[in-house]
């Protein structure tokens, strides 16, 4: 059973670089087969496509967040990372990781957990 | 890129039906049979509901079936049941390789 997992710092200061990672067990990164993408969900309100990578190592970002965000991959260790740099409030929000297959590449079929990162001083 | 617009909220009884629209562009609806659609319980994460537009995965009721016309995407839920109450969420291709959810829907089930 494919599992996802996000692991970080749960307080961010302002200005600073949210991180975090996604760690995948039963199923493989590397897979042709699938898409392994970044939500994220601000408390009280709708979710919102971060970004998403592809084995091949093409990233691709939400338009609106495309310079301050950096998905990066860890195949040996079956983990990708999301990166958000010079955060504020507004960042403030539930970030879940997800895949969503190559072939119907809307549907997030799997989703890990989500962990609340906050941005404050 | 904007986010799909959803009504903020829906009601009905147990055992009714309703209906949720996702309105989006030509350049994200209307351009792909890729609409999906997410229920999302308090404190959950999402749960893919419908993907493709029509298809439901497996283990998903079939009390619930979506459609789509032009740029206008729709779940219905029959029979409504107690456990259905909770947010629900439309998902689109805005792009080969770009995507935008809707802003979501509560359903309430009185």
């Amino acid at each position: 059973q494919l599992q996802l997992q996000e692991s970080g710092p749960g307080l961010v200061k302002p200005s600073g670089t949210l991180s975090l990672t996604c760690t995948v067990s039963g199923g493989s990164i590397s897979s042709s087969s699938y898409y392994w993408g970044w939500i994220r969900q601000p408390p009280g309100k709708g979710l919102q496509w971060i970004g998403t990578f592809y084995y091949t190592g093409s990233t691709y970002y939400n338009p609106s967040l495309q310079n301050r965000v950096t998905i990066s991959v860890d195949t040996s260790r079956n983990q990708f990372s999301l990166k958000l740099s010079s955060v504020t409030a507004a960042d403030t929000a539930v970030y879940y990781c997800a895949r969503h297959p190559s072939y119907s590449s809307s549907s997030f079929d799997y989703w890990g957990q989500g962990t609340l990162v906050t941005v404050s001083s | 890129q904007s986010a799909l617009t959803q009504p903020a909220s829906v009601s009905g009884s147990p055992g009714q039906s309703i209906t949720i629209s996702c309105t989006g562009t030509s350049s994200d609806v209307g351009s792909y049979n890729l609409v999906s659609w997410y229920q999302q319980h308090p404190g959950k994460a999402p749960k893919l509901m419908i993907y493709e537009v029509t298809k439901r995965p497996s283990g998903v009721s079939n009390r619930f079936s979506g459609s789509k016309s032009g740029n206008t995407a729709s779940l219905t839920i029959s029979g409504l049941q107690a456990e259905d109450e909770a947010d629900y969420y439309c998902c689109s291709n805005a792009g080969t390789t770009t995507w935008v959810f809707g802003g979501g829907t509560k359903l309430a089930v009185l």
